[in-house]
């Protein structure tokens, strides 16, 4: 069966430093996975996705991902964290239609 | 495009009354899915219709719960009787019916039931 394990529940961030969410999937073939963003009391939006091909990738509001197949992770990076990105972000993989998502994880960003 | 719309944005409501949520995809996507989330079970898979017709509904909990989708662009998931235990953020969702396309949340409905 899929699933996916965000194992950070919280994150705080200084204003401007890095930023690495993790997200590990299980799943027997090659996954499609996303990462989504919740604004609070919004719905969630889509900051990338990955199929194929380059196992890195890049998203809006300057976000990258990268799929390791061997760690069967898809990590979610960001050079300088902005005040604006204290939100919750969810890691979902899918097989087809349906997605399959993680428990989130939410990020707290101090000044 | 106004893209998913939801109603109501809120709903409070009393344990027994019946609950209507409604939805409007985006126009043209022919996928639908409506999840629930709660601070205990997280982003929770209800039931996804594809060109209207129902195809998973593995994740309704119990049969209080009923989702219809009569046209491509509306859909209802109905809770009858509520209970306080329904209580959460319902989103609806939609997408085209392609394997990997990115599905486009509403706002979502928030439900409370006393």
């Amino acid at each position: 069966a899929q699933s996916v394990t965000q194992p950070d529940i919280h994150i705080t961030v200084s204003e401007g430093a890095s930023l690495e969410l993790r997200c590990n999937y299980s799943y027997g073939a090659t996954p499609y996975l996303f990462w989504y963003v919740q604004s609070p009391g919004q719905g969630l939006q889509l900051l990338l996705k990955y199929f194929s091909g380059d196992t890195l990738v890049q998203g809006i509001k300057g976000f990258e991902a990268e799929f390791k197949r061997s760690q069967s992770s898809f990590n979610l990076r960001k050079p300088s964290v902005h005040w604006s990105d204290a939100a919750e972000y969810f890691c979902a993989v899918g097989p087809g239609y349906a997605l399959n998502f993680g428990k989130g994880t939410s990020l707290l960003v101090t000044p | 495009d106004a893209g998913v719309i939801q109603s109501p944005r809120h709903e409070v409501t009393e344990m027994g009354q019946e609950v209507t949520l409604r939805c409007k995809p985006i126009s043209g996507h022919n996928s639908l899915f409506w999840y629930r989330q709660t601070m205990m079970r997280g982003l929770e898979l209800l039931i996804y219709f594809n060109n209207n017709v129902p195809i998973d509904d593995s994740g309704m909990p119990e049969d209080r719960f009923s989702a219809k989708m009569p046209n491509a662009s509306f859909s209802t998931l109905k809770i009858q009787p509520s209970e306080p235990r329904d209580s959460a953020v319902y989103f609806c969702a939609s997408s085209l019916s392609r394997i990997g396309e990115t599905q486009y949340f509403g706002p979502g409905t928030r439900l409370l039931v006393l």
